[in-house]
C-alpha cells in the first residue's frame, strides 16, 4: 500500500513569505502529526490532528498552523517565514491514536533565504 | 515530559546481534515505548513498540524491564542496512485524548562489515 506522501519534497522561500506543506496519510489512518527536524534541535513535535481537529500542539509560535481535511489529508502552514524555519518537516500518520506505530513520510526540505 | 536516555553511538559487527539500551526512569503507566530509526535524508522508520510486555516483529525484538524504567531494542543479526540513528521514544498521553512522540538524540549505530 502507498506510504505517507509529502509534497513538495524541496522548497526554497524568501524570508517573510508564507508556505503550505501537504501530507497524505496512509489510507485508513486517521491521526496525522507534524514534526520539525533541524541539526540543532533534532526532531520536535509541531501538532497532531485527528478527525479534523487539532488535538495537541508543540511549543512553536502561532506562525505555525495546520489543518486536517475530512479525508485525513493534512496541510501545515508557516507564515512570515524566518531563516530559522529552514528545516525538514515530517508528517507521520497512525491508524488510531496512542496504541499504534507511526509511519513517517520522507519530509519536505524547506530552505528560507 | 517523560524523557529517554540513550548512548550517543554504538558499533556492531555485521551478522551479530545488537542490543540498544534506553532508560526512561520517569515513564508513566500510560506511556508506550516506541523505537524508530532514521537513515540520512529519510524520514524516521517505525521499528517496534510496546507497553508492558516484550514484543517481537520481523525487524526486531523489544525487551521491557519489569519496572518499565528501561528497555532494550534487539536486532538479531545486524546488516549494513541497519546502520542508522535509532530513537527510543515515549508516546506520552498529553491529555484530552492526545498523544505525541518526544524524540531524544538517539543512538547512532554503525555496522562494521
Amino acid at each position: 500500500k502507498a506510504g505517507v506522501t509529502q509534497t513538495p519534497r524541496y522548497l526554497i522561500k524568501t524570508r517573510g513569505q508564507q508556505v503550505t506543506l501537504s501530507c497524505s496519510p496512509i489510507s485508513g489512518h486517521r491521526s496525522v502529526s507534524w514534526y520539525q527536524q533541524t541539526p540543532g534541535q533534532g526532531l520536535q513535535f509541531l501538532f497532531e490532528y485527528f478527525s479534523e481537529t487539532q488535538r495537541n500542539k508543540g511549543n512553536f509560535p502561532g506562525r505555525f498552523s495546520g489543518r486536517q481535511f475530512s479525508n485525513s489529508r493534512s496541510e501545515m502552514n508557516v507564515s512570515t517565514l524566518e531563516l530559522g524555519d529552514s528545516a525538514l518537516y515530517l508528517c507521520a500518520s497512525s491508524l488510531e491514536r496512542g496504541r499504534y506505530g507511526y509511519t513517517f513520510g520522507s519530509g519536505t526540505r524547506l530552505t528560507v533565504v | 515530559d517523560a524523557k529517554t536516555t540513550q548512548p550517543n553511538s554504538m558499533e556492531s559487527n555485521e551478522e551479530e546481534p545488537v542490543h540498544l539500551p534506553c532508560n526512561h526512569s520517569t515513564i508513566s503507566g500510560t506511556d508506550y515505548i516506541h523505537w524508530y530509526r532514521q537513515l540520512p535524508s529519510q524520514g524516521p522508520e517505525y521499528v517496534i513498540h510496546g507497553l508492558t510486555s516484550n514484543v517481537n516483529n520481523r525487524m526486531a525484538s523489544l525487551a521491557i524491564a519489569e519496572d518499565r524504567k528501561s528497555s532494550t531494542l534487539i536486532l538479531h543479526r545486524a546488516t549494513l542496512r541497519d546502520a542508522a540513528v535509532y530513537y527510543c521514544i515515549l508516546l506520552a498521553y498529553s491529555g484530552a485524548g492526545s498523544y505525541q512522540l518526544t524524540f531524544g538524540k538517539g543512538t547512532k549505530l554503525s555496522v562494521i562489515p
